[in-house]
């Protein structure tokens, strides 16, 4: 398997626009998260979905960032409108099983200018 | 809530040397997962080494290995004959039932040649 695939790599944005980051999971797995990681607050856990279905949401900052799942293999956390503070290196991992090692995509490092 | 401790923002190592990087947790389970985690430049999440509470031997893979004190809620990783290639920043992660990963804020660690 090719481990967890995102992308875009690297995406710079204008302050206002819309940005959406991708994620294929590993095939099989069950569950998918999306992480974020700044240097002042760390790896910070955005959303989980199981079997495509959002389960905890709770970490996601505002009402401009929002996470679909539509297949077992396809994710996308979009950001609308996307602001400077937004700026991170956003990851997606995935599990088979909730408490088991989770697989990290290569992130997403995202700058709002 | 659980949380993940390293105390250590930075650390050297000569090459072929041994290194050792804390981490300590908090939590009132009994039963729960630790893990170290490497992110070299790349960005990669690498998972390095796993343990389980419940087991009172020691993880070792190859050159990385544990010590894990459960009473002292401490949960080290040692690194021998460390080589270039292990620069990186390493991450503590707590799991119990129940909670989702929890991650310290990372040490980043140098190989000096």
């Amino acid at each position: 398997d090719a481990g967890v695939i995102q992308s875009p790599r690297h995406e710079v944005t204008e302050m206002g626009q819309e940005v959406t980051l991708r994620c294929k999971p590993i095939s099989g797995h069950d569950y998918l998260f999306w992480y974020r990681q700044t240097m002042m607050r760390g790896l910070e856990l955005l959303i989980y979905f199981n079997n495509n279905v959002p389960i905890d949401d709770s970490g996601m900052p505002e009402d401009r960032f929002s996470a679909k799942m539509p297949n077992a293999s396809f994710s996308t956390l979009k950001i609308q409108p996307s602001e400077p503070r937004d700026s991170a290196v956003y990851f997606c991992a995935s599990s088979l099983g909730r408490y088991n090692e989770q697989f990290f995509g290569p992130g997403t490092r995202l700058t709002v200018l | 809530a659980q949380t993940v401790t390293q105390s250590q923002p930075e650390m050297s190592v000569q090459e072929a040397e041994t290194v050792t990087l804390s981490c300590t947790y908090d939590t009132s389970e009994s039963d729960y997962y630790l893990f170290w985690y490497k992110q070299p430049p790349s960005r990669q999440m690498i998972l390095v080494i796993r343990q389980e509470a419940y087991k009172q031997q020691n993880a070792t893979e190859n050159r990385f290995s544990v010590n894990f004190q459960k009473a002292a809620k401490s949960f080290s990783l040692k690194i021998s004959d460390s080589q270039l290639g292990d620069a990186a920043m390493y991450f503590c992660a707590f799991r119990n039932y129940g909670q989702n990963f929890v991650f310290g804020p990372g040490t980043r660690l140098s190989v000096l040649p």
